[in-house]
């Protein structure tokens, strides 16, 4: 039959809302994850990167938190803005591994 | 500077056609990917090469899979015969030299696959 594919998870927000989307992550020895955002039609591109020895990094109107005794990342998007709608994935390196795994992915749409 | 450059954007072919997909990574970078996107399964890795060398292909799903990278300025990704399940966007990527676990990779756009 047919096979269905899966959605991506959504976060939909209003023009000048603040956007925070969630990444889990899978294996407790990677210790460099990076956020990529994907826009239609293009490839992935870099956004920021964390080390595991750090809980927060700041760049231009985004911020990941990492939080690795649950093994849980998150992006903070400042003001955001229609331009920011895209799919956005965590990526993971294993330690000792330049290779990095990505997640799945989420989408998300800002409104005017 | 030029980013990492694919080609073609766009093929449609018949099932059981050869394809062939080209990239050229950013000139002085080290390691290439080929990915493959699908809903299904998101990004996949299918094979990486450091310094021209196949290092890992473990992700290439069948035999009817190849790549190859003669130079450090080029790399192809082949599927011989194609089948309509190997519809998808593959993208090449790469990356410089850094020290260790560390550094970004760079996407090219990505080369759509449509097999009927």
């Amino acid at each position: 039959g047919e096979s269905v594919g899966l959605h991506l998870p959504t976060l939909s927000v209003q023009e000048g809302d603040n956007s925070i989307i969630n990444c889990a992550y899978s294996n407790s020895a990677s210790d460099y994850f990076i956020w990529y955002k994907q826009e239609s039609g293009k490839g992935p591109q870099f956004i920021i990167d964390i080390r595991s020895n750090m809980d927060k990094r700041q760049g231009q109107r985004v911020t990941v938190l990492l939080n690795k005794t649950v093994k849980h990342l998150s992006l903070q998007i400042a003001a955001t803005q229609p331009g920011d709608s895209a799919v956005y994935f965590c990526a993971e390196n294993p330690g000792g591994s330049y290779i990095p795994t990505f997640g799945r992915g989420t989408s998300l749409i800002v409104h005017p | 500077d030029a980013g990492v450059i694919q080609s073609p954007r766009h093929e449609v072919t018949e099932m059981g056609q050869e394809v062939t997909l080209r990239c050229k990574p950013i000139s002085g970078h080290n390691s290439l990917f080929w990915y493959r996107q699908t809903m299904m399964r998101g990004l996949e890795l299918l094979i990486y090469f450091n310094n021209n060398v196949p290092i890992d292909d473990s992700g290439m799903p069948e035999d009817r899979f190849s790549a190859k990278m003669p130079n450090a300025s080029f790399s192809t990704l082949k599927i011989q015969p194609s089948e309509p399940r190997d519809s998808a966007v593959y993208f090449c990527a790469s990356k410089g030299v850094a020290g260790g676990n560390t550094g970004e990779l760079f996407f090219g756009e990505g080369s759509r696959l449509t097999v009927l």
